[in-house]
C-alpha cells in the first residue's frame, strides 16, 4: 500500500482481555517499529524488527507485550490480560533500511482499557 | 535512559506570525528529525538533520542541528491556520548498537494559529 496502515483504529477492551493490534508496513521495508504514546506524551519505543528479527524489545513494558512479523511484513502487537495503564495509542513506523532513520508512521491504535 | 527536553509546551500565536521551539538534550544525538501530529494521526516527517550546524529548510520550516549534537529548533515562518498541531523533536543516537533508526521523542509542543 501507500502507507503504513494500522488496524483497528479503535479498541475497547475490558481489563484482562487479550487483545491483538496489527500493523501493514509500507511494501519493501526492512525495518518495523512499534512505539506506544500515552495521552498528551511523545511516542516512546517499544520494539524493532529487521525484516522477520526481533533485534530490540527492551521498550516492552511487561512480558504481558509480545510482538511478531513471521514473515517479514505484516506485524502483530499482542497485549495478554491487559491493564488500564496500557491504555494509549499504538504506532507502527516503517522505514527502507536499517540505516535509514526517516521512519513512516502509521495512524495509529488507540486502546482503551476500561 | 535519554530524555529529550523539547520547549515551549504550547504556544499561541497569531497567522502570519513566526514560531519557534527547540529541543534539547543531555545526550549526543547523531541525528535530529522533527514531526507534527495532527489529531487523530501519526506523526508526519517534517525534516531530517543528520550532520552537527546542519541548516534545513522544507518550505516555510527551517530547522538546525546543533554544534554540540545535543540540541536542534524548528522556526516556522507567516504561519497558517494548517500550521495547527503538535510538533515533536526526536533524537537517534546509534548508541549500544541502536544504529536502526530508534528514536526518542521530546513531549511535542502544541501550536495553535488564530487567524
Amino acid at each position: 500500500g501507500a502507507g503504513v496502515s494500522q488496524s483497528p483504529r479503535y479498541k475497547v477492551a475490558k481489563r484482562g482481555q487479550d487483545v491483538a493490534l496489527r500493523c501493514d508496513p509500507i511494501s519493501g521495508h526492512v525495518s518495523l517499529f512499534w512505539y506506544q504514546q500515552a495521552l498528551g506524551q511523545g511516542p516512546e519505543f517499544l520494539t524493532y524488527f529487521q525484516n522477520e528479527a526481533q533485534l530490540d524489545k527492551s521498550g516492552l513494558p511487561s512480558d504481558r507485550f509480545f510482538a511478531e512479523r513471521p514473515e517479514g511484513s505484516v506485524s502483530t502487537l499482542k497485549i495478554q490480560r491487559t491493564q488500564q495503564e496500557d491504555s494509549a495509542v499504538y504506532l507502527c513506523a516503517s522505514s527502507l533500511h536499517r540505516l535509514n532513520t526517516e521512519a513512516f508512521f502509521g495512524q495509529g491504535t488507540r486502546l482503551t482499557v476500561v | 535512559g535519554q530524555q529529550l527536553n523539547q520547549s515551549p509546551q504550547s504556544m499561541f500565536i497569531q497567522e502570519g506570525e513566526d514560531v519557534s521551539m527547540n529541543c534539547t538534550s543531555s545526550s549526543i544525538f547523531n541525528t535530529w528529525l522533527w514531526y507534527k501530529q495532527d489529531p487523530g494521526e501519526g506523526p508526519v516527517l517534517l525534516i531530517a538533520l543528520y550532520k552537527a550546524g546542519e541548516l534545513t529548510s522544507n518550505g516555510r520550516l527551517t530547522a538546525q542541528f546543533g554544534i554540540t549534537r545535543k540540541d536542534s529548533f524548528l522556526n516556522i515562518s507567516a504561519s497558517i491556520p494548517s500550521d495547527v498541531g503538535i510538533y515533536f523533536c526526536a533524537g537517534q543516537s546509534g548508541a549500544g548498537g541502536t544504529s536502526y533508526g530508534k528514536l526518542t521523542f521530546g513531549q511535542g509542543t502544541i501550536l495553535t494559529v488564530h487567524p
